[in-house]
């Protein structure tokens, strides 16, 4: 079936700094790839549309100054989180729909998540 | 955007009982609703979906109910096992749009042996 990889899975990092996160679909090409947030024990919070050749979409109340996400080609959207505070430490996962004309086309895809910790 | 509320929030039922999840959406555009169960630490993976010319749709030991006019639709596991046990997820979205997915704050199913 369709793959989506993310990495890293796991990221610790200082207060301040900047963080990338990669989305991959690995035997699809993505013309949309989608960016969730998910805290603790609670829902997956969508973040932003992230649109190939294009500026993403941010959901209401997403600064989009803090979170760039960048989707230069078919296959990888990056999330950059930027001047990470303790605030931002979560879960971020990223998703993206099985074109049309393939098996499960439109299932949403999950990559396994990144979790991010900001000391 | 699309609001989607998701209700219980925990659940626990003993082994071999049914368990039912229900979620309402507000955006009447919504025609596609699927249902995701996440395990602890590991990815949302797709487990049923319904499209909104559908009524009812079951796989299994798994049906998915949508009345389109009240706007809400149901998860109903039968027979439950404790490998049910998770967290579970509706969505509601526009299908064929490539248009954004809204999820339900999540129910965690927890299945007593």
């Amino acid at each position: 079936g369709a793959v989506v990889s993310q990495h890293p899975s796991w990221v610790i990092c200082k207060s301040g700094t900047s963080v990338k996160i990669e989305c991959r679909s690995l035997d699809f090409q993505a013309t949309t790839m989608f960016w969730y947030r998910q805290f603790p024990k609670q829902s997956l919070m969508l973040m932003a549309t992230s649109n190939e050749g294009s500026k993403a979409t941010y959901e209401q109340g997403v600064e989009k100054d803090k979170f760039l996400i960048n989707h230069a080609s078919l296959t990888l959207s990056t999330l950059t989180v930027t001047s990470a505070h303790p605030e931002d430490s979560s879960f971020y996962i990223c998703s993206a729909n099985l074109p049309p004309g393939r098996p499960g086309a439109n299932v949403l895809t999950f990559g396994a998540g990144s979790r991010l910790t900001v000391l | 955007g699309e609001n989607v509320e998701q209700h219980p929030s925990t659940l626990s039922v003993q082994e071999g009982d049914s368990a039912v999840i229900k979620c309402t959406y507000s955006d009447s555009a919504s025609n596609y609703f699927p249902w995701y169960k996440q395990e602890l630490g590991k990815r949302p993976q797709l487990i049923i979906d319904i499209r909104s010319n559908v009524g009812e749709k079951k796989d299994q030991r798994i049906a998915v109910t949508l009345n389109k006019t009240a706007k809400h639709f149901s998860l109903h596991i039968t027979e439950t096992q404790p490998e049910d046990s998770a967290v579970y997820f509706c969505a509601a979205s526009i299908r064929d749009t490539g248009n954004q997915f809204y999820f339900g704050t999540g129910t965690s199913l927890t299945v007593i042996p």
